[in-house]
């Protein structure tokens, strides 16, 4: 099993949209909607923040928004602020085993 | 509120064995699945393996790097959930993290992360 793709690093303005792709194969992410997203600022432990493709758990902003298409997943984050540069995760989950992708370091300029 | 506290870390020589603790509270402990997740200094997260509820048989899934070396556990009565770590080497070096390991009839994903325990594999 492979780890999902992610770019290394993006980063926008405050105000602004970003995507944060996660590409898998037609093994994982092409098959199954468990995709799931993970922020992480440094020295904290990770948090959930969407789950099955484009859910959000109680209490997380709707600045958060996930979608899927084919073999890659996505996170958008709308109305970047301050408090959202950290790191992103992006994980599926097959049959019996799960995989992370290697994770996206968001700058908010 | 449900919380995750993992124990155990520490530093151990290679070769050697070692057995981290989570300890769960705020729910009921035997209803849910339990995951391991570590993240080695300065990398990305790695799934090590979870541990499913009693209702599901209480069976266990391993990544490939730990297989055969790590067994997961569970004792319900005590609402903990055990990371037993055999043979290691300096590449487990890492933070480990306990979860809680929630499904939907589609999906599966870590609800909530305990804060970590640190286990340093060096001679």
């Amino acid at each position: 099993q492979s780890a999902l793709t992610q770019p290394a690093s993006v980063s926008g303005s405050p105000g602004q949209s970003i995507t944060i792709s996660c590409t898998g194969t037609s093994s994982d992410l092409g098959v199954y909607n468990s995709v799931s997203w993970y922020q992480q600022h440094p020295g904290k432990a990770p948090k959930l923040i969407i789950f099955e493709v484009n859910n959000r758990p109680s209490g997380v902003s709707n600045r958060f928004s996930g979608s899927k298409s084919g073999n890659t997943a996505s996170l958008t984050i709308s109305g970047l602020q301050a408090e959202d540069e950290a790191d992103y995760y992006c994980s599926s989950y097959t049959v019996n085993y799960r995989v992370f992708g290697g994770g996206t370091k968001l700058t908010v300029l | 509120e449900m919380q995750v506290v993992e124990s155990g870390g520490g530093f151990i020589q290679p070769g050697r064995s070692l057995r981290l603790s989570c300890t769960g509270s705020g729910f009921t402990f035997s209803d849910y699945a339990m995951s391991w997740v570590r993240q080695a200094p300065g990398k990305g997260l790695e799934w090590v393996g979870f541990i499913r509820s009693k209702t599901y048989g209480e069976t266990a899934e391993y990544a490939a790097s730990v297989k055969g070396r790590f067994t997961i556990s569970r004792d319900n009565s005590k609402s903990i959930a055990y990371l037993q770590m055999n043979s290691l080497n300096t590449d487990d070096t890492a933070v480990y993290y306990c979860t809680t390991w929630g499904c939907t009839s589609t999906s599966c994903f870590d609800t909530h992360w305990g804060q970590g325990t640190l286990v340093t594999v060096s001679s």
